[in-house]
């Protein structure tokens, strides 16, 4: 059964950094490309980075380019979110995604962690 | 940016009767539109992907479609258990967009 558990949330300052944890299992973590999607308090879906099998593709939403890095680590069946210049706009539950198979759309997702931008 | 929108905001059904949820691209996607099911304080369920290809485990109540940029998202007969947020999803270009969402609930 394919698991996915976010690690990593809680309340930050402004200005603030913080770093996200996935620990996936359950699956073959290297073949599988991977996404990040937040979800702001009581609003839509919003799609913010994803990483290739091998690390050698990234992709970023405007929001967050620049101040968000996406990485992984296939030996320890992680992936990551390493998040600075947090403003109260990121305040969201961060889930981390599995793709389905080779596009890019989620199909597989993790309970979330709510990460808390605020002074 | 392909900016989705969806229609109704809201949908408010009897169980047992049919609801039909529609998404618009602003471009086009082809088929590659995928459609999730929220309820409160879960993370999203893929319904749908590629338009019309349900995924493993949903019930076949659960239907989608595709005219150029206009999706559709059918349920039959609605369960109990429908009544939900539902969200479709373009993942043909980047930056990967989801619409507004459609929330389906007891009429």
């Amino acid at each position: 059964e394919v698991q996915l558990v976010e690690s990593g949330g809680g309340l930050v300052k402004p200005g603030g950094s913080l770093r996200l944890s996935c620990t996936a299992s359950g699956f073959t973590f290297s073949d599988y490309a991977m996404n990040w999607v937040r979800q702001a308090p009581g609003k839509g879906l919003e799609w913010v980075s994803s990483i290739t099998r091998g690390s050698g593709y990234t992709n970023y939403a405007d929001s967050v380019k620049g101040r968000f890095t996406i990485s992984r680590d296939n030996a320890k069946n992680s992936l990551f979110l390493q998040m600075t210049s947090l403003t109260a706009e990121d305040t969201a539950v961060y889930y981390c995604a599995r793709l389905l198979g080779s596009a890019w759309f989620s199909g597989y997702w993790g309970l979330g962690t709510l990460v808390t931008v605020s002074s | 940016e392909i900016v989705m929108t969806q229609s109704p905001v809201t949908l408010s059904v009897s169980p047992g009767e049919r609801a039909t949820l529609s998404c618009r691209a602003s471009q086009s996607v082809s088929t590659n539109l995928a459609w999730y099911q929220q309820k409160p304080g879960q993370a999203p369920r893929l319904l749908i992907y590629g338009a019309s290809t349900r995924a493993t485990a949903i019930p076949a109540r659960f239907s989608g479609s595709a005219s150029g940029t206009e999706f559709t998202l059918t349920i039959s007969s609605l369960q109990s258990e429908d009544f939900a947020l539902y969200y479709c999803h373009q993942y043909n270009t980047w930056p990967l967009t989801f619409g507004p969402g459609t929330k389906v609930d007891v009429k």
